[in-house]
């Protein structure tokens, strides 16, 4: 059965320092996600992602962020200068008919 | 005005009762919603989803929708241990841009 996938499952990393989250969404659907998930909060939407630009953002979703499909496959999350409130599970999900989640990536910044 | 409104519970059950989530939603033209699963830690699991006003049932699952009273539900039927999660509604906006998703509710199902 198809599924998303998403690397690394956890990344630590020093405040200020730029990360790269990575998703590969299932292969037939067109529409790509990022989630953010605060320890013990609700799913939030960041941004989605359709026809190779984005379709929708949230206010979360500012500059310090960036997404990017570099190619046929990968589905990137990139967080510029990461702050210490950026520490959360970040989901990659993709749809056609169903949205599916990937497993998450936890990052903690220190 | 929330988007999409859940119980955050928790709400006790015990094994082999029918539990009942509830959710309700703001936007009147929301035309599919979706439920899903997480367990503590992990991601979110679509359990069904459902466009049509009625009952959708799959195994021991039941989403009903009403779209009059714009609340969809979703009962758990003969229900479990490793049934106990959270359970997320998520409702899209037309085209699939976005989802909002509730905060969750947090079910026991005590053995």
């Amino acid at each position: 059965e198809p599924e998303v996938t998403q690397t690394p499952s956890h990344q630590v990393t020093q405040m200020g320092q730029e990360v790269i989250l990575r998703c590969v969404p299932i292969s037939n659907h067109l529409y790509f996600y990022w989630y953010r998930q605060i320890l013990g909060q609700k799913v939030e939407f960041l941004v989605s992602f359709y026809n190779n630009e984005i379709s929708e953002k949230s206010e979360i979703f500012d500059d310090q962020f960036s997404v990017e499909r570099p190619d046929g496959s990968n589905f990137t999350l990139k967080i510029r200068s990461t702050k210490l409130e950026d520490s959360a599970m970040y989901f990659c999900a993709s749809s056609g008919d169903e949205q599916f989640f990937g497993p998450g990536t936890r990052l903690t910044v220190l | 005005q929330k988007e999409v409104e859940q119980n955050s519970g928790p709400l006790s059950v015990p094994e082999g009762a029918i539990a009942s989530l509830n959710c309700t939603y703001s936007d009147r033209g929301s035309q599919s919603f979706f439920w899903y699963r997480q367990y503590s830690g992990k991601s979110p699991e679509l359990i069904m989803f459902i466009y049509s006003n009625g009952d959708k049932e799959d195994g021991r699952f039941t989403a009903q929708l009403n779209k009059a009273s714009q609340y969809v539900s979703l009962l758990i039927r003969d229900s479990q241990p490793s049934d106990s999660a959270t359970y997320l509604c998520a409702v899209p906006r037309e085209s699939f841009n976005k989802f909002y998703f509730g905060s969750g509710t947090k079910l026991n199902v005590k053995p």
